[in-house]
């Protein structure tokens, strides 16, 4: 399957900071990257969809100032938290999907924890 | 959103017996896919169906495509200590590239 990066794997910051997350497909190109967030013991629950070049797709309840995303090139879209509060502490995963739109390849996601 | 029921949501078994879950869906799907996550990991792609009553199989892993397009199940023979993990279900191949999951099977497996 194809391999797909995610940096940092685990970060800590005060409350009130942003934080960026990468996410990198590094061996075939991805028009399309999503973003998820992962509860201890829960299903992956879908963020936002991420076209390389134009603007994301939010879920709804996701606020979109808040989470921000950037799909600049098709093998790299970041994830920023905005002003983070330790409500966002969770487990956040991203994929890339396939050229067809039927397969997602997941990062292995970043632990993010807002002290 | 749509929802996939995923079944059972945890199974204790000892090791060498077979283990088999499932999901339903109220929608058809064009594609269903099984995912494999380690603790702090992301889901690793087992198998992907892409037919209607199509069966595969990856190893010790067998996995079908619901005739229906509304379910899917996987099984997995003679299990062994390293298939402990959550185990999802995804539906897709209808909006975007998107996948709808199901809520996951938690496997301990007792050596």
């Amino acid at each position: 399957g194809a391999v797909v990066s995610q940096h940092p794997s685990r970060v800590i910051c005060k409350s009130g900071t942003s934080v960026k997350i990468e996410c990198r497909s590094l061996d075939f190109q991805a028009t399309t990257m999503f973003w998820y967030r992962q509860f201890p013991k829960q299903s992956l629950m879908l963020m936002a969809t991420s076209n390389e070049g134009s603007k994301a797709t939010y879920e709804q309840g996701v606020e979109k100032d808040k989470f921000l995303i950037n799909h600049a090139s098709l093998t790299l879209s970041t994830l920023t938290v905005t002003s983070a509060h330790p409500e966002d502490s969770s487990f956040y995963i991203c994929s890339a999907g396939d050229l067809y739109g039927n397969e997602q390849f997941f990062g292995p996601g970043t632990r993010l924890t807002v002290l | 959103g749509q929802q996939l029921n995923q079944s059972p949501q945890s199974m204790f078994i000892q090791e060498g017996e077979d283990v088999s879950m499932n999901c339903t869906s109220s929608s058809i799907f064009n594609t269903w896919l099984w995912y494999k996550q380690d603790p702090g990991e992301g889901p690793v792609l087992l198998i992907a169906l892409y037919k209607a009553g199509e069966l595969t199989s990856n190893g010790r892993l067998t996995a079908q495509f619901g005739i229906t397009r509304k379910d899917s199940f996987l099984n997995i023979s003679a299990s062994i200590p390293s298939d402990v993990g959550i185990y999802f279900c995804a539906g897709g191949g209808t909006s975007y590239g998107k996948l709808t999951f199901g809520q996951g099977t938690i496997l301990t497996v007792h050596p």
